[in-house]
């Protein structure tokens, strides 16, 4: 069965960086792109942005361009999000999804918190 | 930036049927996605390519796509579908958006 597994709990200082994984199986994943969405604490999702492991391809949000970067490593099928210069309204939960029709399967979900 | 507004919240007696709104300046001219969330969960994935259910998803979830308003319709309402719903567009131009999210109360 189709399985995201995120990284652990993440707590960071302002203007440090954070770098969540999200391990890919029971599927191809190079077939598939691998989207990252946030959620901070009693708000709506936001899409952080998009990355296709088949070409690297890569598509973010227009608010967090220059501070995101999305990877992925084929060979062992999992994404990586970094997210750098962190701010206290970085505080989230960051979710990966694979995106097949729509986001069709999701990681459980990374909480970073951003704290003094 | 590209907005897709939705209620804040909407009400349904169980068995009855509820109907989510998610509006947008030519929506139906992009593909509409709409996912579920329970307190604590990841999203699910209820509806794609604005009315076709993925596997596994009841078939009281339905959805429409028309002018400038999305619908995702659940007939005959229980109380395991209190959540709350976002619409999702997307197309090669605006990518992902997410709508402002509406909580389905089941009373």
């Amino acid at each position: 069965q189709v399985q995201l597994l995120q990284s652990g709990t993440e707590v960071k200082k302002p203007g440090a960086s954070v770098k969540v994984s999200c391990k890919a199986s029971g599927y191809s994943f190079p077939s598939y792109g691998v989207t990252w969405v946030r959620q901070a604490p009693g708000q709506g999702l936001e899409w952080v942005g998009w990355t296709a492991p088949y070409n690297g391809n890569t598509n973010t949000a227009e608010k967090l361009q220059g501070r995101v970067t999305m990877t992925t490593d084929t060979s062992t099928s999992t994404a990586y999000m970094e997210l750098r210069t962190l701010r206290s309204d970085d505080t989230a939960v960051y979710f990966c999804a694979r995106h097949g029709n729509g986001a069709d399967y999701w990681g459980q979900g990374t909480l970073v918190t951003v704290t003094p | 930036s590209y907005d897709l507004t939705q209620p804040p919240s909407v009400s349904v007696s169980p068995g009855q049927t509820a109907n989510i709104t998610c509006s947008g300046d030519r929506l139906e001219n992009e593909y509409v996605c709409w996912y579920q969330q329970k307190p604590g969960q990841s999203p699910v994935l209820v509806i794609y390519q604005d009315d076709k259910r993925p596997s596994g998803i009841p078939e009281r979830f339905s959805g429409s796509n028309s002018g400038n308003t999305a619908t995702l319709t659940i007939s005959e309402t229980q109380p395991m579908d209190e959540a709350d719903y976002y619409c999702q567009a997307w197309d090669s131009s605006i990518l992902y958006v997410f709508g402002t999210g509406t909580r389905v109360t089941v009373l």
